[in-house]
């Protein structure tokens, strides 16, 4: 398997502007997680779906940020519009239903907000 | 408390052994979790220990669980300069299949040549 993927990889944008960020998770993973990362905050669940529908999307930021899952193999992050307070590296994680409850991470998108 | 806490820094020798400790305060989870992060990239899976195990071991890796004292531990044995990287220990959410895991703020490891 070709593991969590996320695109870009990185992603550099003007404040204003509008940022979508892509996961595919790893096939048959039921459970989709998006984390922000920064070194001030750590790691943060922003929104967790299972089975394709939201379930907690408490760590959302604020309404700029939104979060989808179509279906079960894609996966997209929103912001609009972007501020520079949003740069971070924002992994995706997905999971399976069974005995280990084993997150599997992405590459990460490093975004950067000028 | 749904504190991990982890030391921030550890440097060894390249060849020598690593450990780096871990402290946990809600006693209730399942699985723990061995994540390792090189510059740049993601967390990558390194091992798991379930919460009724006391270690467990995998090639250079050994994990040990107290789980009177909430203290977990990874083992890196003839820890080489690949191994520099930030380690983050986590635990899974008390209840299977829910989804709200802790990480702990990671231990950066530096092997000097």
């Amino acid at each position: 398997d070709a593991g969590v993927i996320q695109s870009p990889r990185h992603e550099v944008t003007e404040m204003g502007q509008e940022v979508t960020l892509r996961c595919k998770p790893i096939s048959g993973h039921n459970s989709l997680f998006w984390y922000r990362q920064t070194m001030m905050r750590g790691l943060e669940l922003l929104i967790y779906f299972n089975n394709n529908v939201p379930i907690d999307d408490s760590g959302m930021p604020e309404d700029r940020f939104s979060a989808k899952m179509p279906n079960a193999s894609f996966s997209t992050l929103k912001i609009q519009p972007s501020e520079p307070r949003d740069s971070a590296v924002y992994f995706c994680a997905s999971r399976a239903s069974g005995i280990t409850d084993t997150q599997y991470f992405g590459p990460g998108t490093r975004l950067t907000v000028l | 408390g749904e504190d991990v806490e982890q030391s921030l820094f550890l440097s060894v020798r390249e060849g020598d052994s690593s450990v780096i400790n871990c402290t946990y305060t809600d006693s209730s989870s399942t699985y723990l979790y061995w994540y390792k992060q090189e510059p740049g990239a993601g967390l990558q899976l390194l091992t798991y220990i379930f919460s009724n195990m006391d270690m467990k071991q995998d090639q250079r890796l050994t994990v040990l669980l107290n789980k009177k004292d909430k203290h977990l531990s990874l083992r890196i044995a003839d820890t080489q300069t690949g191994d520099s990287a930030i380690y983050f220990c986590a635990r899974a959410p008390p209840t299977s299949g829910t989804y709200k895991y802790i990480f702990g703020t990671g231990t950066r490891l530096k092997v000097l040549a």
